[in-house]
């Protein structure tokens, strides 16, 4: 069982869709990271947060560490956010097995 | 390029022969992150470094695996008698510790055949 879990695994979206991917963790962490991955393997780390919530953009990410629990959130989403975004906790960097958002026009 | 950077891109090795990664950091980023990435999987992570002291080896990382960081800086990754299991792509990070974020390299992609 993975420490870090995420939900869902795939995702698809009408362009202009409100989108929330949530990150479940069982181990007691410091903060997490939400990191995108683009097709081809790139990643670029998108968020770190330990508490509250952090915005740039469209994107939004919300953490409660006391529930162990965080959300990646896109508002008006757009083809170009079409990726695989992962969770992960930062003490050891366990990673979800990331969720799959297609963004269709 | 002040990025990670990851050599080679590409490897195509023969079963049981010997291969080695290059990752070079961002120069002022004392922590430097090896993972394991396979199809439609999220990164598995292998070992880090603070400076050049290897502070945690994922059980992961077989005696096959070994990673080096001599001077604090550049590190590499070796993987010993390549097995088709191996095949992934294999992903560096850095970063300068505390809370601050990472930065991934592009990733170096093992095929064994």
């Amino acid at each position: 069982k993975n420490e870090v879990e995420q939900s869902p695994q795939n995702l698809t979206a009408q362009e202009g869709e409100f989108i929330t991917i949530n990150c479940s963790y069982s181990v007691g962490i410091s903060a997490l990271h939400w990191l995108q991955q683009h097709p081809g393997g790139g990643i670029v780390s998108l968020f770190m947060l330990s508490s509250g919530k952090k915005k740039h953009g469209r994107l939004i990410a919300t953490i409660n560490i006391q529930e162990k629990h965080s959300s990646l959130h896109i508002t008006a989403s757009h083809p170009r956010d079409s990726a695989v975004y992962i969770c992960a906790a930062h003490n050891d960097m366990r990673f979800g097995a990331g969720t799959r958002l297609t963004v269709k026009p | 390029d002040t990025g990670v950077s990851q050599d080679p891109r590409h490897k195509i090795t023969k079963r049981g022969q010997n291969v080695t990664f290059r990752c070079d950091p961002i120069s002022e980023h004392n922590r430097l992150y090896w993972y394991r990435q396979t199809l439609g999987q999220g990164p598995e992570f292998l070992t880090y470094f603070q400076n050049e002291a290897q502070l945690e080896k994922s059980r992961l990382l077989s005696d096959r695996f070994s990673a080096e960081r001599p001077k604090g800086s550049f590190s590499t990754l070796e993987i010993q008698r390549t097995e088709q299991g191996d095949s992934a792509m294999y992903l560096c990070a850095s970063s300068l510790g505390g809370y601050d974020g990472y930065t991934f390299g592009s990733g170096t992609r093992l095929t064994v055949v």
